[in-house]
């Protein structure tokens, strides 16, 4: 069964301080994809990125970065110099890859980002 | 292009009525979940559909929750009777295989049901 904990239920920041937000998964499969999602004030769910476990390559897009570690199972997110709008609940959310079709994608708990300006 | 649809974005009801939620998916999706999410339990995947038809409905709390999908571009969650502990924000997603990011899922801005 596949499973992701996010154990920090709720963080806050400074506006301009770098924050990390923590994501481990549990996984039996050897192809799986890892995804973070931002859910903002106004409800939404948006999609943020995607890493398949095959690329262990780090991720930067402008101030988000992605640290994917398949030794530790972990797949952290840090923000740089956070804003105000980054303020949202984040998810981390697993999925197991198939011979094709749709499979489940399993989400975490949720972190609460608040940046305090 | 326009995004996952749904309707209403806010439904207050009393115990006992029936709730009727409301999806239109992305045009051309052959994917289509319901997800409904509380304080306590998260994101819950409740159903998901493929190509109109339902694929699993595991998450599926109970009776009182029912789902279709008569065409592509609709999707309802009904639920009769409704309890005070439906209150949640159910979410509608949309996705296909096809799409640039595997498994991607593309969501709609949720309807928060509160039953009194």
């Amino acid at each position: 069964a596949q499973k992701v904990t996010q154990a920090q239920t709720e963080i806050s920041v400074v506006e301009k301080e770098d924050v990390t937000l923590d994501c481990v998964y549990e996984t039996r499969d050897t192809t799986y994809y890892l995804f973070w999602y931002k859910q903002p004030p106004s409800g939404e769910l948006v999609f943020l990125i995607r890493r398949n476990s095959f690329d262990e390559q780090n991720e930067i897009s402008g101030r988000y970065s992605w640290n994917f570690q398949k030794s530790t199972s972990s797949f952290n997110f840090t923000i740089t110099a956070s804003q105000v709008v980054d303020s949202a609940v984040y998810f981390c959310a697993l999925s197991e890859a198939g011979s094709g079709g749709y499979q489940k994608v399993t989400f975490g708990i949720g972190t609460k980002l608040q940046v305090i300006p | 292009d326009a995004g996952v649809i749904q309707s209403p974005r806010h439904e207050v009801t009393e115990m006992g009525q029936e709730v009727t939620l409301r999806c239109k998916p992305i045009s051309g999706h052959d994917y289509l979940f319901w997800y409904r999410q509380t304080m306590m339990r998260g994101l819950e995947l409740l159903i998901y559909f493929n190509n109109n038809v339902p694929i699993d409905d595991s998450g599926m709390p109970e009776d009182r929750f029912s789902a279709k999908m008569p065409n592509a571009s609709f999707s309802t969650l009904k639920i009769q009777p409704s309890e005070p502990r439906d209150s949640a924000v159910y979410f509608c997603a949309s996705s296909s295989p096809l799409a640039r990011v595997y498994n991607e899922q593309f969501f709609g801005p949720g309807t928060r049901l509160t039953v009194l």
